[in-house]
């Protein structure tokens, strides 16, 4: 079983490029979320979605879009990398509101 | 306002011993916990969970505890293993919040022999 399938694994950006971080589950999951772990502060909500079509911010949306087209994908779009979003990016997904999420195995993004 | 806390960053606990992580909360709104265990370059993976109706839920060597009154929740890993030597993080989500899980900062446990 895949799980939650991110791609890239790595990546290093210039500030003022743009890139889309890849989500892919295949358990059929109604909810999908997007993360990012930086040092002494945990994982912090950036995007999330109850369902294809269906998207909201979390508590750190700023520089950040997504959509989710199909019930299988949730990309994470970065606009114009800054260095303020260097940092491990997590998505996960849960099969309801109230229970645990799978996570992916994280995307470690450099912005130099 | 960090509304989820983990005061300890860091534990060091003998291989057998009890570990104990402790977890505070500031919203009276979360009715639900979970801990997530992860090991380096991994994502972090579900360990336990309780409900605002329990005060204590078991599974195997981990027992989560929760104190409504005092906002807080405690993981206890009996007897500890070399392997269960990650970061632990804490979370609390509200029903009805569409699975928006707030993170403690996490403590990293280190079980030695």
């Amino acid at each position: 079983n895949a799980g939650v399938t991110q791609t890239p694994k790595f990546q290093v950006l210039k500030t003022g490029q743009s890139m889309t971080l890849q989500c892919a589950q295949d358990m059929n999951h109604e909810y999908m979320s997007w993360y990012r772990q930086d040092p002494g502060m945990g994982l912090r909500l950036i995007h999330y979605s109850v369902g294809a079509g269906i998207t909201d911010q979390g508590e750190v949306p700023n520089g950040y879009n997504v959509s989710r087209s199909t019930t299988e994908d949730f990309p994470l779009r970065l606009l114009s990398a800054a260095p303020s979003q260097t940092s491990v990016y997590f998505c996960a997904s849960s099969r309801d509101r109230n229970t645990e999420a799978f996570f992916g195995q994280g995307t470690r993004l450099t912005v130099v | 306002d960090q509304q989820v806390k983990q005061n300890s960053p860091s534990l060091s606990v003998q291989e057998g011993r009890i570990s104990i992580l402790n977890c505070d909360y500031t919203n009276s709104m979360f009715d639900y916990f979970l801990w997530y265990k992860k090991y380096p370059a991994e994502g972090p993976t579900f360990l336990i969970s309780i409900s605002s109706i329990k005060d204590k839920n078991e599974d195997g060597r981990f027992t989560v505890f929760l104190n409504k009154s005092a906002k807080h929740l405690s993981l206890h890993i009996v007897p500890s293993q070399p392997g269960d030597s990650a970061v632990y993080f804490c979370a609390a989500g509200a029903s009805g919040g569409y699975n928006k899980l707030i993170f403690g900062a996490g403590t990293r446990l280190a079980v030695h022999p």
